[in-house]
């Protein structure tokens, strides 16, 4: 069965400095992967993914994710972190070797962006 | 576009009452789904469905049916609640294709006395 591990509870970082959201995934195929953010009072919205081809996909607001196959790994990153990226982060995973055709989220990562 | 719309926004039940959680979708999307958001337990999916006529269980299905006869609406009901039930509610669509990324609405928060 396919599940998703976000490490981190909770991500500060200063404004203007990178920042880095971790993701982990366990598949039994090949992995379909999203990140999607979800501010205060409101659903997720799509932030990228990655499906082949470029290890390293760009999406929205700038943010950016790589993907490792060696570490299952897809975590997202941005260069310079504005204060309104404060928000909650979700890691999705869909296992294309499964029929069922779900996909499981991981747990969020609350990012704080500090002025 | 009105994308993904989940009526009620608010509901508070007793223990015991039923009700229905409305989602409706105007992408003509085959794909829907439910999740409940608890703090810490992140999105987990209830039930899913890849057409109209066809919905299967998710992870915790326990507590909850659904039905999909049109393409557009997948009501969410709680037949007892029960005051587990108290969360936040998230209703979601995409394409057929499983690489599209979900439509999410703006959740349905449901508390159970």
């Amino acid at each position: 069965a396919q599940s998703v591990a976000q490490p981190e509870d909770q991500v500060n970082v200063a404004e203007g400095n990178p920042l880095t959201v971790k993701c982990t995934y366990s598949v039994s195929g090949n992995p379909y992967l999203f990140w999607y953010v979800q501010y205060p009072n409101r659903g997720l919205q799509f932030l990228l993914k990655y499906i082949t081809g470029d290890n390293l996909v760009k999406g929205s607001y700038g943010f950016e994710a790589e993907f490792n196959k060696s570490q299952t790994s897809f975590h997202l990153k941005k260069p310079s972190a504005l204060v309104s990226d404060s928000a909650l982060y979700f890691c999705a995973v869909r296992d294309l070797l499964n029929r069922d055709d779900k996909i499981i989220f991981g747990k969020g990562t609350r990012l704080h962006i500090l002025p | 576009n009105a994308g993904v719309t989940q009526t009620p926004k608010f509901q508070v039940l007793k223990t015991g009452q039923s009700m229905t959680l409305q989602c409706a979708q105007d992408m003509n999307h085959e794909y829907m789904s439910w999740y409940r958001q608890d703090p810490g337990m992140g999105l987990r999916l209830i039930h899913y469905s890849v057409g109209a006529g066809i919905t299967d269980q998710g992870e915790v299905p326990n507590g909850y049916n659904v039905s999909r006869s049109t393409t557009e609406d997948f009501p969410l009901r709680l037949l007892s609640a029960a005051p587990s039930q108290t969360s936040v509610y998230f209703c979601a669509s995409r394409g057929g294709n499983s690489n599209q990324p979900q439509h999410f609405g703006d959740g349905t928060r449901l508390s159970i006395l």
